[in-house]
């Protein structure tokens, strides 16, 4: 699975409570992303990495905030849930900024929050 | 701005040819994806194209006329297993060289024996 986990799984929290996602990869990728994936939409951009300490904004950066203080990890905080907030959160490596053919973008098995 | 369009669902039988389209509205386009995703699990990633013509690999095969702004993916002899949402993403260039890309909301293709 190009060596790319994310954790946890599932997570059910409460509105207004913190949530931190993890992505861990063992590539040594350059770019990280992250996505969040609701029905009727296509994959959406939260927010994205090109390095170390190195971070922007996607389309729907709202509400989130990210990190990455190594290579490998690339933290999305939820700084106080909301029920919007609610989806299915995918994680995205590549060495090359959006992919390319021999460097796709590769997901990680994606985290399915829940905020009630 | 920047949209991509596709069929929400498609419905083939076992052993036919399916073709999924996608058209999009860019700017700065620097190539084309097709991303395969089962339900509950990851987008896979399937074909690349960036100039136009035909990329055949296996029973797929992918489209692009970049002055059509088009693409498709085609699936020949389908089996059940390919039942799955087919994504359509648009890598664009921004700037001096911010690449990002676009998604479309996909396509679910059901196969029916």
């Amino acid at each position: 699975d190009a060596g790319i986990t994310q954790s946890p799984r599932h997570k059910v929290t409460e509105t207004g409570t913190p949530v931190t996602l993890r992505c861990h990869q063992t590539e040594n990728h350059r770019y990280m992303y992250w996505y969040r994936q609701d029905p009727g939409h296509g994959l959406r951009l939260i927010h994205y990495s090109y390095g170390v300490k190195d971070t922007d904004k996607g389309e729907v950066s709202d509400g989130y905030s990210v990190s990455r203080s190594k290579t490998e990890d690339f933290l999305l905080t939820l700084e106080s849930a909301t029920s919007s907030q609610t989806s299915v959160y995918f994680c995205a490596i590549s060495p090359l900024a959006g992919g390319g053919r021999i460097s796709p973008l590769h997901f990680g098995n994606g985290t399915r929050l829940t905020v009630t | 701005g920047q949209n991509i369009d596709q069929p929400t669902e498609m419905t083939a039988t076992e052993g036919a040819i399916v073709q999924i389209n996608c058209t999009y509205q860019t700017s700065g386009f620097n190539g084309l994806f097709w991303y395969q995703q089962h339900a509950g699990e990851a987008p896979t990633f399937l074909s690349y194209n960036v100039l136009d013509g035909l990329e055949e690999k296996g029973r797929f095969s992918s489209f692009l006329s970049r002055s059509k702004g088009y693409s498709y993916l085609l699936l020949k002899e389908l089996q059940m297993k390919d039942s799955a949402s087919y994504l359509c993403a648009v890598r664009v260039l921004q700037g001096y060289s911010n690449y990002q890309l676009i998604w479309g909301a996909g396509t679910k293709l059901i196969i029916k024996p």
